[in-house]
């Protein structure tokens, strides 16, 4: 089992419209988790953080269910420039330890 | 503005070549940094973590011979790709951690080996 799975996509939405992705994470000791943003040929960006209570920025949700080992972010109102790649990234070795482990990404289109 | 630097963010080299990476860290220090590799379509894979005034931790698979790498100070790492082939071509991006805030990336090197 990989230890974060994506949904690869593509996920192709008009403008305006709501979308989710979903990731697992295999390591149920992790203990920080993340959305990063990776346009096409560049560096990942921090999106947002992901708390057990779940996090709002903007159009962007965030939800983590410790339980089930399962992220998820949610974007309302797709923009354009939304379009990019969505990476799920865990913090596997726990806390005080900054390793990350990132998974392949979900690839998002905004169409107009 | 940025909080890592990385250069150069293109090579283009013949095979045999050695290829050196800089990974910097502006304005702060930064005693861990990490060194990914993503090839098309794959996720970012750490190569190693490197150490302030320490030997680099490796993981398993990545050549230390191959892919030399030096923290000498705590804003600057370097990864040298030690005679490059084809195969190494890929994206390599460093990131470091600033405090206990989530790593920020630098803007990557696309190395490319003829």
């Amino acid at each position: 089992r990989k230890e974060v799975e994506q949904d690869p996509g593509p996920f192709n939405v008009p403008e305006g419209a709501t979308v989710a992705f979903n990731c697992t994470y295999s390591n149920s000791a992790s203990q920080s988790f993340f959305w990063y943003r990776q346009d096409c040929r560049k560096e990942p960006k921090l999106l947002m953080s992901v708390y057990s209570s779940g996090n709002e920025d903007g159009r962007f949700t965030a939800q983590l269910n410790r339980a089930s080992q399962y992220i998820s972010l949610l974007i309302r109102d797709s923009k354009l420039s939304d379009s990019a790649t969505y990476l799920c990234v865990v913090n596997l070795a726990g806390a005080g330890s900054y390793q990350l482990t990132f998974g392949k990404g979900t690839k998002l289109s905004v169409i107009p | 503005g940025a909080v890592v630097s990385q250069h150069p963010s293109r090579v283009i080299c013949k095979s045999g070549t050695s290829v050196k990476i800089e990974c910097r860290s502006l304005d702060f220090q930064a005693t861990t940094m990490f060194w990914y590799r993503q090839f098309p379509k794959q996720s970012l894979m750490l190569m190693a973590t490197s150490n302030e005034g320490s030997k680099a931790t490796y993981e398993q698979g990545v050549e230390k011979d191959k892919f030399l790498i030096n923290h000498a100070s705590l804003t600057l790492s370097t990864l040298t790709v030690t005679s490059a082939h084809p195969e190494d071509s890929s994206f390599y991006i460093c990131s470091a951690n600033r405090g206990n805030q989530p790593q920020h990336f630098g803007d990557g090197t696309r190395l490319s080996i003829l």
